[in-house]
């Protein structure tokens, strides 16, 4: 059991915008902004995309952006590609004794 | 260009003691940067494991803490992890990543992982 709460799957088509979410609590994703994504494709090391919430490293394509509400952080994929199809991990800062907790990860499908 | 490399035994027998070692090339491991350890088990997610500085402070994910250590050597720019009793449940691709912060949220470099199996 993750400590945050992703869909296990989550599916577009080309072109398309797709949103995965990730519901922790008032102890990690609603107290900070230290929410990032990590984009995983199979057997390879996961690679951050988007981090305190809604930023995104150099090279990554502004078609990936982060929110947050409340204790739900959001990544949405818009204009969907082929090789967008991975699994998605979200994490957050969860304060000084649990110090990070990850999502149990979504896999992406481009129809 | 940061390049991290893991280096670890591949097998190890239940109740030993695992030891790994990420060699940092293309930057100091002297910096402003934490280094830390992510772990994840066959088809399953990703957990963090600790995370160390080059002044030698260290965060530990508090459900593994009693079996973590993590150390740093900086005349080789690289940092180990060593996780006594192991048992089946260790099993996973190991992962070193350079960190913005103790916590490791945002780990913008990361090795290829190395799979370690606990198996007699």
């Amino acid at each position: 059991q993750s400590a945050l709460t992703q869909p296990r799957s989550v599916s577009g088509s080309p072109g398309q915008s797709v949103t995965i979410s990730c519901t922790g609590t008032s102890s990690d994703v609603g107290a900070y902004t230290y929410v990032s994504w990590y984009q995983q494709h199979p057997g390879k090391a996961p690679e951050l995309i988007i981090y305190d919430v809604s930023k995104r490293p150099s090279g990554v394509p502004d078609r990936f952006s982060g929110s947050k509400s409340g204790n739900t952080a959001s990544l949405t994929i818009s204009g969907l590609q082929a090789e967008d199809e991975a699994d998605y991990y979200c994490c957050s800062y969860a304060g000084t004794y649990t110090i990070l907790v990850f999502g149990g990860g979504t896999k992406l499908t481009v129809l | 260009q940061v390049q991290l490399r893991e280096s670890g035994p591949g097998l190890v027998k239940p109740s030993e003691t695992l030891s790994l070692t990420c060699a940092v090339s293309g930057y100091s491991i002297s910096s402003e940067f934490f280094w830390g350890w992510i772990r994840q088990p066959p088809g399953k997610g990703l957990e963090w494991i600790a995370s160390i500085k080059h002044s030698g402070t260290t965060h530990y994910n508090p459900s593994l803490k009693s079996r973590v250590t993590i150390s740093v050597d900086t005349s080789k720019n690289q940092f180990s992890l060593k996780l006594t009793s192991v048992t089946a449940s260790d099993t996973a691709v190991y992962y070193c990543a350079r960190c913005s912060g103790g916590s490791c949220y945002r780990a913008d470099y990361w090795g290829q992982g190395t799979l370690i199996t606990v198996s007699s």
